[in-house]
């Protein structure tokens, strides 16, 4: 299947900084998701991107598809202890009927 | 608000029995998918449906298969367990038949131990 890589695996940081997860991809993608697992939750749909350098913002977070459709980002803006848990992006190639999620990236944050 | 509904939060099996995992979904969604989740892995899709009857393989259908004979419901068989399947097994849905283009709507998953 698609490959899909997520970095990083893990990052902690202190209420109030920034965070950001990238994903990336090495074929053209139709469309990606980002999705937050909360601990001990399942994983809950947060935005979808499709157009080449598309921005979307909700409220501290910020997302970004990739002038060449190829890579995605997710940033928040001075973290709160309402922001842990995992963050998974999933793509959509041109021509596939189904998402390929990366590994996630695990969020602390320290208070 | 869409609901997925899996039988089971925990099971606990043994080596070699057959295991069946029950989803249901009540908002008239035509796909529906089963992915494990496993740390360092993400999730990874075993097998989903775009229509009644049909079926398609994922990343990693081996020693699983599927079956969904109404529209609501996406039952994953494991027909001998063993335990390398031990995982969390989610379930999740989304409305449009054959793209991948609409959010999905996970159920809580279920925790398989094999034993």
């Amino acid at each position: 299947g698609q490959q899909v890589m997520q970095i990083p695996q893990y990052q902690h940081v202190q209420e109030g900084e920034d965070f950001t997860t990238y994903c990336n991809s090495s074929t053209t993608l139709s469309n990606i998701q980002w999705y937050k697992q909360r601990p001990g939750g399942h994983p809950v749909f947060l935005i979808q991107l499709v157009k080449s350098g598309e921005v979307k913002k909700q409220k501290r977070l910020t997302f970004q598809f990739g002038e060449a459709k190829k890579n995605s980002s997710l940033h928040i803006t001075a973290t709160q202890t309402t922001d842990v848990g995992t963050y998974f992006c999933a793509a959509s190639s041109n021509t596939g009927n189904q998402f390929y999620f990366g590994t996630g990236t695990s969020l602390t944050v320290i208070p | 608000d869409v609901k997925v509904t899996q039988s089971s939060r925990y099971l606990v099996k043994r080596t070699g029995e057959k295991v069946f995992l029950e989803c249901v979904q009540d908002m008239d969604h035509e796909n529906m998918f089963w992915y494990r989740q496993d740390p360092g892995l993400g999730l990874r899709l075993i097998y989903f449906s775009y229509d009644v009857k049909m079926k398609e393989k994922g990343d990693i259908p081996e020693g699983y298969s599927v079956s969904r004979e109404k529209k609501e419901r996406f039952s994953l068989i494991l027909e001998s367990a063993s335990t390398n399947q031990t995982s969390m097994y989610l379930c999740a849905s989304s409305r449009t038949g054959g793209t991948a283009n609409e959010k999905l709507f996970f159920g809580s998953g279920t925790q398989l131990s094999v034993l």
